[in-house]
């Protein structure tokens, strides 16, 4: 069974802080995508990662996929209370379910 | 807006009783998922459907069914409802099925069961 965990589960930061949310797997995906979700509403797409070693940025988001394509990385600069919410990594499932994989989350509080 | 649309927004319910959630796929997706997310929990897969046939299957309890139609809507039935039913389902599409396309989710239907 293919898992995706995240750490950490929480963090609680400043305004301004840099921090970074970990996608790890004993798998390899063929893709990745983060998705953040506030409370009360559906996850939102951030960026989808597709080739080993691949960097996106996305403002002051920056996402990495693993050259090996078994984890992923998301990085944040100068966080802002606006970042504040749930953070998902998902990967579909490649073992023949058609499923998508989600991981464990990461919830994400930035105090002004 | 993802462009996945859901209804109803909130429903409120009784133990013992049937529901059906709607969900309509973005213009051109095929695959259609349901998800479950109960208070401060993580997505809970139930099921999968890819133009009209079920693919894959989550945790789904016996009690909750599922069906896409011609059109792709999606509806999700839920029945004998109990109190640990009440989450957000949550219903989500994608162009084709999961490995190379990307998902996207509708805004949710907040079920409570009283």
């Amino acid at each position: 069974t293919q898992l995706l965990e995240q750490s950490p589960q929480f963090l609680s930061i400043q305004e301004g802080e840099n921090l970074t949310v970990y996608c790890n797997s004993s798998s390899v995906f063929s893709s990745l995508q983060w998705y953040r979700q506030e409370p009360g509403e559906g996850p939102v797409l951030l960026v989808t990662v597709v080739t080993g070693g691949e960097v996106k940025k996305l403002k002051r988001l920056t996402f990495q996929f693993g050259d090996a394509r078994k984890d992923s990385s998301l990085h944040i600069t100068a966080a802002q209370p606006g970042d504040t919410g749930l953070y998902l990594c998902a990967g579909g499932d490649t073992s023949g379910t058609y499923k998508y994989i989600f991981g464990t989350g990461t919830r994400l509080k930035v105090l002004a | 807006d993802s462009g996945v649309t859901q209804t109803p927004k909130h429903l409120i319910t009784a133990t013992g009783q049937r529901v059906t959630l709607r969900c309509s796929p973005r213009s051109g997706d095929l695959s259609v998922y349901w998800y479950q997310q109960s208070l401060d929990q993580g997505l809970q897969f139930l099921i999968q459907y890819y133009n009209g046939e079920e693919r894959a299957k989550g945790n789904i309890l016996e009690r909750f069914s599922a069906q896409q139609f011609p059109d792709l809507h999606s509806e999700l039935n839920l029945s004998s409802l109990e109190l640990g039913d009440s989450a957000l389902y949550f219903c989500a599409s994608s162009l084709g099925l999961a490995g190379g396309y990307e998902q996207y989710f509708g805004p949710g239907t907040r079920l409570t069961v009283t």
